[in-house]
């Protein structure tokens, strides 16, 4: 079993329309979640980063983390053709360890 | 501008040809790592580095090499390519291994080994 587990989708979806995205994991001493934003053939671009549970609003994004269920989520309101992208989750225990991976998402916005 | 820049960017070879992808930071970034991205697989480590002189294996070390003489450097060696390599490598890095929630990565390299 994968420790980091994201549909890949793909996900296509209206412009205007909310999106929605998540993860779920298996190791419980992660405390940093974040999000990445893929485009093609670009390297991953941090979108947003939450420590420990709770919400996070940046703009149209929301990140949200339950720590309890071990899920975590993405939501872009308004959604723009520039939405288009891969959205990879990953996390992070305290301290120097390594990130781990969500297989990322494929998010269409049709205009 | 602060960066994280690879080359090359598109690379094929032969297997067996001793092969370098070099990777580059402007921001005093003690941090550095590489990875490779596969279909269905995601991001994951091959190697990392906390500081000059001072590398470590991730979860897929196997047929790379990996040195860290300066701090702005982290260059990616594969001394034998094989098929199975073939794959898009992103460097990465960070200002310390504490604060990898904050990672910013490269442009990507992608390989293909015949």
């Amino acid at each position: 079993q994968k420790e980091v587990e994201q549909d890949p989708g793909p996900l296509s979806v209206p412009e205007g329309a909310i999106v929605s995205l998540n993860c779920t994991y298996s190791n419980s001493a992660f405390q940093y979640f974040m999000w990445y934003r893929q485009y093609s053939r670009k390297g991953p671009e941090l979108l947003m980063y939450t420590y420990s549970s709770g919400n996070k609003e940046d703009g149209r994004f929301t990140a949200q983390v339950d720590k309890s269920s071990k899920y975590i989520s993405l939501f872009i309101r308004d959604s723009q053709p520039s939405d288009s992208a891969t959205y990879l989750c990953a996390m992070t225990e305290p301290g120097p360890k390594k990130l781990s991976f969500g297989a990322g998402t494929t998010v269409t916005v049709r205009a | 501008e602060a960066q994280v820049t690879q080359n090359p960017r598109y690379l094929i070879t032969v297997t067996g040809k001793k092969l370098t992808v070099t990777c580059s930071q402007n921001m005093n970034h003690e941090y550095m790592s590489w990875y490779r991205q596969d279909p269905g697989l995601g991001l994951r480590q091959i190697y990392y580095s906390m500081n000059v002189e001072v590398t470590d294996k991730g979860d897929v070390p196997e047929g790379y090499k990996v040195s860290r003489k300066e701090k702005r450097n982290f260059p990616l060696i594969l001394e034998s390519p094989s098929p199975n390599q073939t794959s898009l490598y992103f460097c990465a890095s960070s200002r310390t291994a504490t604060e990898q929630e904050t990672q910013y990565f490269g442009p990507g390299t992608r390989l293909l080994v015949l």
